[in-house]
């Protein structure tokens, strides 16, 4: 069975500066790959997916992500965050053997600081 | 314009009382899925529905039942409301490929509150 860890519960940054968020996952075939981000009292926006091909990821609102198949991972981040990046993220791996069905690490919570 | 759709946003109940959640897709998915959101922000999928057919059925109460009238459309039906349902409850769809993976599209969610 798949599983997903985020391993940092809360971060806090300030406007401007670089975030990483942490992601490693389990699964036994061929990752896919997300990363979501929910807003305060909304819902669940796709920033970027990785498939195939190439590991590095660019995605929306200039986030990028990093497959790392020798470690199970698949960081976010961003080069200079923004007072509106404040928000929930999450990480999640789809399995095509399980109905496609995607399973979701616990989420970081990004506080940005000005 | 809106892709996925939920109704109603927010859902105040009482213990016991039975309701239900709408969920409408307007961009031809063959696939659609509930997910609940728990208090800790904890997401885990309920159920899929493949053109009708249920496909995923994660270990859910029986007081849960979906229904999909047709591939637009899967509605969750909660009998006997109980406080640990109160969550956020996330429709999503996707078109499911046979050669490949799909993002899956999400409603706004419905906040369900049972006092």
């Amino acid at each position: 069975a798949q599983s997903v860890t985020q391993p940092d519960i809360h971060i806090t940054v300030s406007e401007g500066a670089s975030l990483e968020l942490r992601c490693n996952y389990s699964y036994g075939a061929t990752p896919y790959l997300f990363w979501y981000v929910q807003s305060p009292g909304q819902g669940l926006q796709l920033l970027l997916k990785y498939f195939s091909g190439d590991t590095l990821v660019q995605g929306i609102k200039g986030f990028e992500a990093e497959f790392k198949r020798s470690q199970s991972s698949f960081n976010l981040r961003k080069p200079s965050v923004h007072w509106s990046d404040a928000a929930e993220y999450f990480c999640a791996v789809g399995a095509r053997a399980a109905g496609n069905k995607l399973t979701f690490g616990g989420g970081t919570r990004v506080l940005v600081k000005p | 314009d809106t892709a996925v759709s939920q109704t109603p946003k927010y859902l105040v109940t009482q213990m016991g009382n039975d309701k239900s959640i709408k969920c409408e897709q307007n961009l031809g998915h063959d696939t659609m899925y509930w997910y609940k959101q728990d208090s800790k922000k904890f997401l885990k999928i309920m159920f899929s529905y493949n053109n009708k057919e249920l496909i995923i059925n994660e270990t859910v109460p029986n007081r849960f039942s979906p229904k999909s009238p047709d591939k637009a459309h899967l509605n969750l039906h909660i009998n006997s409301l109980e406080l640990g349902d109160s969550a956020v409850y996330f429709c999503a769809s996707s078109q499911v490929r046979l050669a490949n993976y799909n993002e899956q599209f999400f409603g706004p969610g419905t906040r369900l509150t049972v006092l």
